[in-house]
């Protein structure tokens, strides 16, 4: 019950086509957080959304929030070969501070 | 610079090893985190503490051990009792609930 699931697991796409990968919990989640881990490195923090239907923007990354709270995406208009890595959504566990963390979905974008 | 420090950044442990992984921030945080990520498997929760001398197991804690005897450090010892601990270790922090991580680099063990 406090698990994500993140679909796809892999994403191969040419430079300049679009990706998105979703993050779907079977209960409603209070917030969801995303993070990137480039190759090699560690996860860094992109955002958090904590209301219902939310959609925040960092420049070509597009963030959704489902109006029942229980999924979410990433959307990445025209991809750049800066955006290689592995894309993670995480939830907080009801004990706690701590995240519980979906598999990710690594992305590949050939020039 | 504020961040959190991990070392070694490569581990190697023998048979029958307990071995250590160092964290330390200098964030002021109050809530420190160690995390396993295997490939394809996503990182998963070991132990978690949200004050000094107070710690919490996650999902996968049997082999590990840990403690808080300091504010900025939360050491990570993978003991003999882990049969599997070939794996990229993530410490992380954060200052409460519902607020971001901070990850450090990582430390990768293997087993010679």
């Amino acid at each position: 019950g406090q698990q994500v699931m993140q679909i796809p697991q892999y994403q191969h796409v040419q430079e300049g086509e679009d990706f998105t990968t979703y993050c779907n919990s079977s209960t409603t989640l209070s917030n969801i957080q995303w993070y990137k881990q480039r190759p090699g490195g560690h996860p860094v923090f992109l955002i958090q959304l904590v209301k219902s239907g939310e959609v925040k923007k960092q420049k070509r990354l597009t963030f959704q929030f489902g109006e029942a709270k229980k999924n979410s995406s990433l959307h990445i208009t025209a991809t750049q070969t800066t955006d290689v890595g592995t894309y993670f959504c995480a939830r907080g566990r009801h004990s706690g501070y701590a995240l519980n963390f979906g598999k990710g979905t690594s992305l590949l974008v050939t020039p | 610079d504020g961040g959190i420090t991990q070392s070694p950044k490569y581990l190697f442990r023998k048979e029958g090893q307990n071995v250590t992984l160092s964290c330390e921030q200098n964030l002021n945080h109050d809530a420190m985190y160690w995390y396993r990520q295997d490939p394809g498997q996503g990182l998963r929760l070991i132990y978690y503490s949200q004050i000094v001398n107070d710690f919490q197991k996650g999902d996968i804690a049997e082999g590990y051990s840990v403690s808080r005897e300091k504010k900025e450090s939360f050491p990570l010892t993978v003991t003999s009792a882990q049969k599997n601990p070939t794996a990229f270790y993530l410490c992380a922090s954060n200052q409460g609930a519902r607020e971001k991580l901070f990850f450090g680099s990582g430390t990768q063990l293997s087993v010679l």
